[in-house]
């Protein structure tokens, strides 16, 4: 199975800062990964598929990028709604595996 | 709009069985493959399993292969998920959820907020 890791686990930040998580798979994973966003009480969101497609109705302050094992997602001026829990997905292979998620938090 | 609608959650006891259903709605079901995924209270996303467009081909996380089913109606454009001999740490919120499919690789675009299954004696 793929595993996959992300960092850091927590980010606290100022609305209007820029906000970058990594993402990590272990082993090639060419462009198959995939960005949610995860409010409490509520489903997951997918944010980025391919690496670096946005997905129809995402705002353009999120972007990804990366290819074969590190990955980027990229929050670009910060805003409050943006307070949530982030998780990779790798979508190359069964079983598809989640990354343990990065909870960015406004200061 | 697409929507999932879960269902079929409830408390059971180690060893019992429940099945979960999953309304879909929006989209024309035949076409797009299925899956389910859980979520323990307070921890990440796991993959539960995968049903093709066609029913045809079946996949499953090793934590459940051998216990839980996954099946679909066409008919009724209805998910299913029948778990049986039920663990403590089957217990979480499972989601239904649609496949992007227009792309190679497996993402899942829409979901269902999810059905509680608690497994306690």
């Amino acid at each position: 199975d793929i595993q996959m890791t992300q960092s850091p686990s927590s980010v606290s930040a100022s609305v209007g800062d820029r906000v970058t998580i990594t993402c990590r798979a272990s082993r090639g994973i060419t462009r198959w990964l995939a960005w949610y966003q995860q409010k409490p009480g509520t489903a997951p969101r997918l944010l980025i598929y391919e690496a670096s497609s946005l997905q129809s109705g995402v705002p353009s302050r999120f972007s990804g990028s990366g290819s074969g094992t590190h990955f980027t997602l990229t929050i670009n001026s910060l805003q409050p709604e943006d307070s949530a829990t982030y998780y990779c997905q790798q979508a190359d292979n069964y079983p598809w595996t989640f990354g343990p998620g990065t909870k960015v938090e406004i200061k | 709009q697409v929507r999932l609608v879960e269902s079929g959650g409830g408390v059971v006891q180690p060893g019992g069985s429940l099945r979960l259903s999953c309304a879909a709605s929006g989209f024309s079901f035949t076409d797009y493959n299925m899956h389910w995924v859980r979520q323990a209270p307070g921890k990440g996303l796991e993959w539960v399993a995968f049903i093709r467009n066609s029913g045809g081909d079946k996949f499953y996380a090793d934590s459940v292969k051998g216990r839980f089913t996954i099946s679909r109606d066409t008919s009724n454009n209805t998910l299913y998920l029948q778990m049986n001999s039920l663990r403590a740490e089957d217990a979480a919120v499972y989601h239904c959820v649609k496949d992007k499919i227009s792309v190679p690789g497996n993402y899942f675009d829409y979901w269902g907020r999810g059905t509680l299954v608690t497994v306690s004696s």
